[in-house]
This record gives C-alpha cells, structure tokens and sequence, in this order.
C-alpha cells in the first residue's frame, strides 16, 4: 500500500476484555514497530520485527502484551485482561530493514484504545 | 542507556518569525542518527529532518534546520518564517541500533 496503515483507529473496550491492534506495513519493508503513546507524553517503543522475528521483546510493559507477524507483512498487537492503564495511541511503523540507521521510519495513523 | 530530553513542554512563535526547539541526549554509540519528528493532531508522525552523527554538517530541509553540537549532545531544530501549519508536536528522536528513543515532546503554538 501506499503508507503504514493500522485498525481500528479507535477501540472503546471494557476493562478485562482482550484487543487486537491490526498493522498493515508499507509493501517491501521487512522492518515493523509498535510504539504506545500515552496522553500528552512521548512514544514508549514497545517491539520490534525483522521479518517475523522479534528479536527484542523488552519493551512490551506485561506479559498481557503480545505480537506476532505473519512473513514481512501483517502485525496484530494483543493487549488480554485490558487495564485502564492500557488506554494510549498505539503507533505502528516500518521500514525496510531494521536497524539501518539511514532507513527512514514511516509511521502508521495509530489506534486510540480507551479502556472504560 | 539511551535517553533524549525535551525540556520545552510548549513553546509559541509569531508567525514568520523563528523559533528554536531544544534537545539533548546521550547514547554510548559511536554511529547513529538524530531526527525530528512533527506530530498533527491528525496523529500522523511525519519526518521533519534527520542529521546522521559523523556529520558534521548541519542538516537543513528548507524552512527547517538543525544545529547539531556533537560534543555537547545537542540536537536543536530551527523554524524560520513560521507557518500556521507548522503548530504541532515536535518530537527529538535518537535511533541507535535499531529503535527510536523519542524526548517527551514541544507542543508549538502558532500565533497570527
């Protein structure tokens, strides 16, 4: 596709319920992030993938977050027993190779999770 | 550890006027790159500049550009002629190995 794409854009869920944060990467790009983003403050990175293997997992804040990838493509960010503390914008970005320096970041919309 | 500061939570600017945005950090490695990111509130991020750190030019994308003070770690972005379009979150960036560390951000304020 054209740019990073990521669904819903908004998710109200109740707390307890599990999500799924969908992620579309550009076409091309083996790289895929997961970043959270908490009201009024900066992007917390979350994970990463080279292809589908996520060789750095220490971001992800509880063993209540998960992520897989399928091939260099798609991306779902499962949040289960959801806290309030889960509600941020959760950013996906790509970019072709994982850290190359010179490789640009090309973020996605985000996905707003309010958790009531 | 990696870590970027942000120290300016808001800053404003008359419009056509300049503003500079601040930020420091600190890595331990020798290659890596430094970035500023603009935030609508579209939540969009969108790549401002990037300056790569043996550079030791300072990078410039037209309205935009940065002065890079490797020794001091300081990584400041400059606004010339302001734009109404230009009020947003900008966020500092350091990317290492393979991860962005992002500063807390500058909410700028535009003003007509």
């Amino acid at each position: 596709g054209a740019g990073v794409s990521q669904s819903p854009s908004n998710k109200v869920t109740e707390k307890g319920k599990d999500v799924e944060l969908r992620c579309d990467p550009i076409s091309g790009h083996t790289a895929l992030y997961w970043y959270r983003q908490r009201l009024g403050q900066g992007l917390e990175f979350l994970i990463y993938f080279q292809g589908n293997s996520a060789p750095d997992k220490s971001g992800l804040p509880s063993d209540r977050f998960s992520a897989e990838r399928t091939g260099e493509s798609v991306s779902t960010l499962t949040i289960q027993r959801t806290q309030q503390e889960d509600s941020a914008v959760y950013l996906c970005a790509s970019s072709f190779v994982a850290g190359n320096p010179g490789d640009e970041q090309f973020f996605g919309p985000g996905t707003r999770l309010t958790v009531l | 550890a990696q870590t970027v500061t942000q120290s300016q939570p808001e800053m404003s600017v008359q419009e056509a006027e300049t503003v500079t945005l601040s930020c420091t950090y600190d890595t331990s490695e020798s290659d890596y790159y430094l970035f500023w990111y603009k935030q609508p509130p579209s939540r969009q991020m969108i790549l401002v500049i990037r300056q790569e750190a043996y550079k030791q030019q300072n990078a410039t994308e037209n309205r935009f550009s940065v002065n890079f003070q490797k020794a001091a770690k300081s990584f400041s972005l400059k606004i010339s002629d302001s734009q109404l379009g230009d009020a947003a979150m900008y966020f500092c960036g350091l990317l290492g190995t393979y991860k962005y560390i992002f500063g807390t951000g500058t909410r700028l304020k535009v003003l007509a």
